[in-house]
């Protein structure tokens, strides 16, 4: 079945440093969405990728979906304190239903000041 | 977003007994989803389902039933609470049109067995 790992688990960083996170999957996928979780909070949808080899950019963050369309990776530059909380990717393996939408493990991510 | 809204929001119950979760959207998307969330396994899709009355079982199914007799609410119903069972569960809707869309979380139900 379907499996997507995310890499790493924690992440420390000093503010002004950067920070990524990777997503992979057994199976191709038909999309990979991120998601952010505050602490204590609820996920919040940052952005969905469709297209093999997408780059996407929101401010700061860079989302790239591979070319095989098997991987994933979320880029922030200069991190902030803002940043602070779980990234997650998404993916819903390709031929398989809407509804089998199956979330990595997520990368907490710590920015001290 | 007041648009999904999850009760209760926290709830503490014993081993054994039955305990429902409710979920209400007003968006009348198609798609909704539970999710658990536990430290170390991130979120894992309990049940899906797409329209009213059609659901699905998702990664982790067992001692969980859910319902959608009104596409506006997804219930989600353990009926003999394990302390296993102790999590933070998060319904979700979408509307998917040829993929699955942006999901839209409740604000969680943090369920503790005892």
């Amino acid at each position: 079945g379907q499996q997507v790992m995310q890499i790493p688990q924690y992440q420390h960083v000093q503010e002004g440093e950067d920070f990524t996170t990777y997503c992979n999957s057994s199976t191709t996928l038909s999309n990979i969405q991120w998601y952010k979780q505050r602490p204590g909070g609820h996920p919040v949808f940052l952005i969905q990728l469709v297209k093999s080899g997408e780059v996407k950019k929101q401010k700061r963050l860079t989302f790239q979906f591979g070319e095989a369309k098997k991987n994933s990776s979320l880029h922030i530059t200069a991190t902030q304190t803002t940043d602070v909380g779980t990234y997650f990717c998404a993916g819903r393996e390709r031929g398989s239903t809407l509804g089998r939408l199956y979330f990595g493990r997520g990368t907490q991510l710590t920015v001290w000041p | 977003d007041a648009g999904i809204t999850q009760s209760p929001r926290y709830k503490i119950t014993e081993t054994g007994r039955q305990v429902t979760l409710m979920c209400h959207q007003t968006w009348s998307h198609s798609y909704m989803f539970w999710y658990r969330q536990d430290l170390g396994h991130g979120l894992r899709l309990i049940y899906y389902s797409a329209a009213a009355d059609i659901t699905d079982k998702g990664e982790v199914p067992d001692g969980y039933v859910v319902s959608r007799s009104k596409t506006e609410n997804f219930p989600l119903t353990l009926e003999s609470a394990t302390r296993s069972q102790t999590s933070v569960y998060f319904c979700a809707s979408t509307v998917a049109r040829g993929d699955t869309g942006e999901l839209f979380f409740g604000e969680g139900s943090r369920l503790t067995v005892l």
